[in-house]
């Protein structure tokens, strides 16, 4: 069964520094999306890309972070300085065209910052 | 912005039907509820999602009001793997999911 896959499972990393988290939708899906997840609260969406631009972002998808789709198959979430409170599990999530709503997570990758 | 209310948590005994109820009295009327559960620290997993008639797929069934001001989802037969939280979504715009605190299902043998 086709599946999202993250790498890397965790990230540690120092406050300040860039991280690139990695995501490989499922092959034929066309919406890719990023949410996170801080210990013990809500799941949280942070940005949505169809079409090679983000379609929808929230309010905590600031100017440090950005989404690219450098090939076709990776999608990935940079966070360009990071702070301590970016600490959370990071999911991917994609889903198809015709069944946009059904959307495929990733495991996720938990990033803590240092 | 339609939020929607959910208890915090339920217990289910093993094998009975678990109903996990849903309020979104805000939701507008061309907006789809959707339900995802979350097991441990995993992704979220897809369960169903309907407009205003009732659902049902391998997984579970959506039952929606006809106010659509609230639905519930049921589990037929729940079991130990069921344990989760579950999520009443309501999408707030194309594809931008709010997810809310959950419903924690505890289903005891």
């Amino acid at each position: 069964e086709p599946e999202v896959t993250q790498t890397p499972s965790h990230q540690v990393t120092q406050m300040g520094q860039e991280v690139i988290l990695r995501c490989v939708p499922i092959s034929n899906h066309l919406y890719f999306y990023w949410y996170r997840q801080i210990l013990g609260q809500k799941v949280e969406f942070l940005v949505s890309f169809y079409n090679n631009e983000i379609s929808e972002k929230s309010e905590i998808f600031d100017d440090q972070f950005s989404v690219e789709r450098p090939d076709g198959s990776n999608f990935t979430l940079k966070i360009r300085s990071t702070k301590l409170e970016d600490s959370a599990m990071y999911f991917c999530a994609s889903s198809s065209r015709d069944h946009y709503n059904e959307q495929f997570f990733g495991p996720g990758t938990r990033l803590t910052v240092l | 912005d339609a939020k929607t209310t959910q208890p915090t948590s339920m217990d289910c005994a093993e094998g009975r039907a678990a109903n996990l109820p849903c309020n979104h009295s805000t939701i507008s009327g061309n907006e789809y509820v959707y339900w995802y559960r979350q097991i441990h620290s995993q992704g979220p997993q897809y369960i169903i999602h309907g407009l205003k008639n009732n659902e049902t797929n391998e997984m579970a069934s959506l039952i929606i009001t006809e106010d659509r001001k609230s639905s519930t989802l049921i589990l037929p037969h729940a079991t130990l793997r069921d344990t989760a939280v579950y999520y009443c979504i309501v999408r707030l715009g194309f594809n931008k999911f709010y997810f809310g605190s959950g419903t924690k299902l505890n289903v005891k043998p």
